[in-house]
């Protein structure tokens, strides 16, 4: 089983270019979460989707965007690089309304901006 | 909102001896998951140990246990005979009950506690 998978695994910009990060999972997953971790800061939620061509806004949203197209895959896009956007992305999934509530993780992406 | 605080930025322990990692948190729900996450040099997230707040008794995971104190609101986890291969991150995180509406936008971490194993 894949589980979580996110690409790409590392990347580095400019300030100012645009990327686009993807998560895909392949258990049916209702609920899809991208989060970011700097230093000290443990992992803070960036948007968030409970179903196909739905998403919503998190903790820390500013500076990007996200879509969910299909209910397997979950994007993040950053339009115009920041510096302050350097950062370990994580993507993770769960089930929706059950009573299975954990949240699987991808390996994460490693973003640097220079 | 909800609010996790682990309170040791870092914590040091001898291999085979015990060691106890702290959290709290701060809520108004009555229903709730709490859980502990491992996140070894890798990077990957692991899943240590989860408690639902409506069971009394302390989840336990081989030598993984929590101390769960609900009228306190803290959840601390403890570690028996460390081994080198604990060492690493780790995050309390709290989970809204999906049953009774919320839980939606996922898991509120704390700021984490890097462990430190002696050998």
């Amino acid at each position: 089983n894949a589980g979580v998978t996110q690409t790409p695994k590392f990347r580095v910009l400019k300030t100012g270019q645009s990327m686009t990060l993807l998560c895909a999972q392949d258990m049916n997953h209702e609920y899809m979460y991208w989060y970011r971790q700097d230093p000290g800061m443990g992992l803070r939620l960036i948007h968030y989707s409970v179903g196909e061509g739905t998403t919503a806004k998190g903790e820390v949203p500013d500076g990007y965007n996200v879509s969910r197209l299909k209910k397997q895959n979950f994007l993040l896009g950053l339009e115009s690089a920041a510096p302050s956007q350097t950062s370990v992305y994580f993507c993770a999934s769960s089930y929706g309304l059950a009573t299975n509530e954990k949240l699987f993780f991808g390996s994460g992406t490693q973003l640097s901006v220079l | 909102a909800q609010t996790v605080t682990q309170s040791q930025p870092e914590m040091s322990v001898q291999e085979a001896e015990t060691v106890t990692l702290s959290c709290t948190y701060d809520t108004s729900e009555s229903d709730y998951y709490l859980f502990w996450y491992k996140q070894p040099p890798s990077r990957q997230m692991i899943l240590v140990i989860r408690q639902e707040a409506y069971k009394q008794q302390n989840a336990t995971e081989n030598r993984f246990s929590v101390n769960f104190q609900k009228a306190a609101k803290s959840f601390s986890l403890k570690i028996s005979d460390s081994q080198l291969g604990d060492a690493a991150m780790y995050f309390c995180a709290y989970r809204s009950d999906l049953i009774s509406g919320g839980g939606a936008d996922g898991l509120t971490f704390g700021k984490g506690t890097h462990l430190i194993i002696q050998p």
